[in-house]
């Protein structure tokens, strides 16, 4: 079956432009999470949804970044005004339900110049 | 503490040996376990969930301890496609259902 898809793969934005980055989850998966992994590190968790519940925001790194769950399908991370340091590669995430374990996106690679 | 440690290594191990990767976490109410692994510039995928009697799959064998809050992975035999990253992967326990990651273990197998 299909799995987690991101679009785009690749984007490349001035500094100050928006960019919306989009996850279709796994059909019938209730929990979606975004995570931001820099060059060389570890998962920076961002936000995660979990059916109707309130979204965890909690790991969103400013005002700047903003996440929308569509019922339990496409959700669509938004960084405002991109800063140099927003350049990472932005991993989606789904699963069954909860505790039930992630299986990710192949990623969109964001480079801000 | 932190919610989910990992030595981050680098292991560099020979091929054919053994080796294991412990976890820790600080939620003794945490419920379910998991290992990833990440290959470079790619993204983590599923290696094995983690029971509560421990559970071996072909030469991958993970265990939990939950009086000392970890959890472990043994590789044996060693093969040079297991060089990776080997992140674990804890919930926070009952009503906070939420997955987290632990920073990883690069691992690199020497022919």
């Amino acid at each position: 079956g299909a799995g987690v898809s991101q679009s785009p793969s690749n984007k490349v934005t001035e500094k100050g432009k928006d960019v919306e980055l989009r996850c279709d989850p796994i059909s019938g998966h209730t929990a979606l999470y975004w995570y931001r992994q820099r060059l060389g590190q570890g998962l920076e968790f961002l936000i995660y949804f979990q059916g109707n519940s309130a979204p965890d925001k909690s790991g969103l790194p400013s005002d700047r970044f903003s996440a929308e769950r569509t019922g339990e399908s496409v959700s669509t991370l938004t960084i405002q005004r991109t800063q140099q340091e927003d350049s990472a590669v932005y991993l989606c995430a789904s699963s069954l339900g909860r505790s039930d374990p992630l299986f990710f996106g192949p990623g969109t690679r964001l480079t801000v110049l | 503490r932190k919610e989910v440690e990992q030595d981050p290594g680098p292991f560099n191990v020979p091929e054919g040996a053994t080796v294991a990767f412990n976890c820790t976490y600080s939620n003794s109410a945490s419920q379910s376990f998991f290992w990833y692994r990440q290959d470079c510039r790619k993204e983590p995928k599923l290696l094995m969930s983690v029971y509560s009697s421990g559970n071996e799959d072909g030469r991958f064998t993970a265990q939990l301890n939950r009086a000392s809050q970890y959890i472990s992975l043994l590789i044996r035999d060693s093969k040079l496609s297991d060089s990776a990253t080997y992140l674990c992967v804890v919930n926070m326990g009952f009503g906070n259902e939420k997955l987290t990651f632990g920073t990883g273990t690069r691992l690199t197998i020497i022919p």
